[in-house]
């Protein structure tokens, strides 16, 4: 079965560090992921797209990585903002999926001012 | 918005009711897809739409039957729903031909609640 994993599932810090968060997926045979961000209640909104021949992609302060023979991404958010505060989905679009899209649990995410 | 809109934001109806979602998007994509996300659980995939045609249904039970008129509207039709059902509905479009990048667009979702 394919399954995408986030860890942790929630996440604390101070405002100004730099954070990591993780998602590993269980196949390499990918066409891409992508990473969401969701504020409580709300829709979706795409921060990150990296297609499976790419390494990563950078947008602002943030920076997502993908390793597909270690089936992992990581989202790197730097110099962090109470703003940022919300929940951060990964989701995987599988190679015989039809290209849908497989969700992570997602990482609740909180700055402290 | 992010060219995926979504109505209404907000629903209240009985199990005995009947209603509409209704999603539109003004991005020329040809695919659509709804998601259901109850709390503490992954998004669920449960229908995909390509060029108007159900490509894909994921065991949803008949309670919810979904429309497609054209590439650039999607609804979801609910009758006699129970409390479990009672979750965001998020509509989702993409580009899926050779060539696009894939990347999916989210709208804001719909919260239903069934009492």
């Amino acid at each position: 079965k394919q399954e995408v994993t986030q860890i942790p599932a929630a996440l604390s810090v101070p405002e100004g560090e730099n954070l990591v968060l993780n998602c590993s997926f269980t196949d390499s045979a990918i066409y891409n992921l992508q990473w969401f961000r969701q504020d409580p209640g709300k829709g979706l909104t795409s921060l990150l797209l990296i297609q499976s021949s790419q390494r990563e992609q950078t947008s602002g302060r943030l920076n997502a990585s993908l390793d597909k023979s270690s089936g992992r991404s990581t989202l790197y958010i730097a110099a962090s903002q109470p703003g940022d505060s919300a929940t951060y989905l990964c989701a995987v679009s599988f190679s015989g999926s039809a290209r849908q899209l497989t969700f992570g649990s997602g990482t609740q995410l909180t700055v402290l001012p | 918005e992010t060219g995926v809109t979504q109505t209404p934001r907000h629903l209240v109806m009985g199990m005995t009711n009947k209603k509409s979602l209704k999603c539109e998007q003004h991005l020329g994509h040809n695919a659509m897809y709804w998601y259901k996300q109850s709390a503490k659980k992954p998004l669920e995939l449960m229908f995909v739409y390509n060029f108007k045609e159900q490509t894909e249904n994921n065991s949803v039970p008949s309670r919810f039957s979904p429309e497609c008129p054209n590439s650039s509207h999607l609804f979801l039709h609910l009758h006699t729903l129970q409390p479990e059902d009672s979750a965001l509905y998020l509509c989702a479009s993409s580009q899926d031909l050779p060539g696009a990048n894939y990347g999916y667009t989210f709208g804001s979702g719909t919260r239903l609640t069934v009492v």
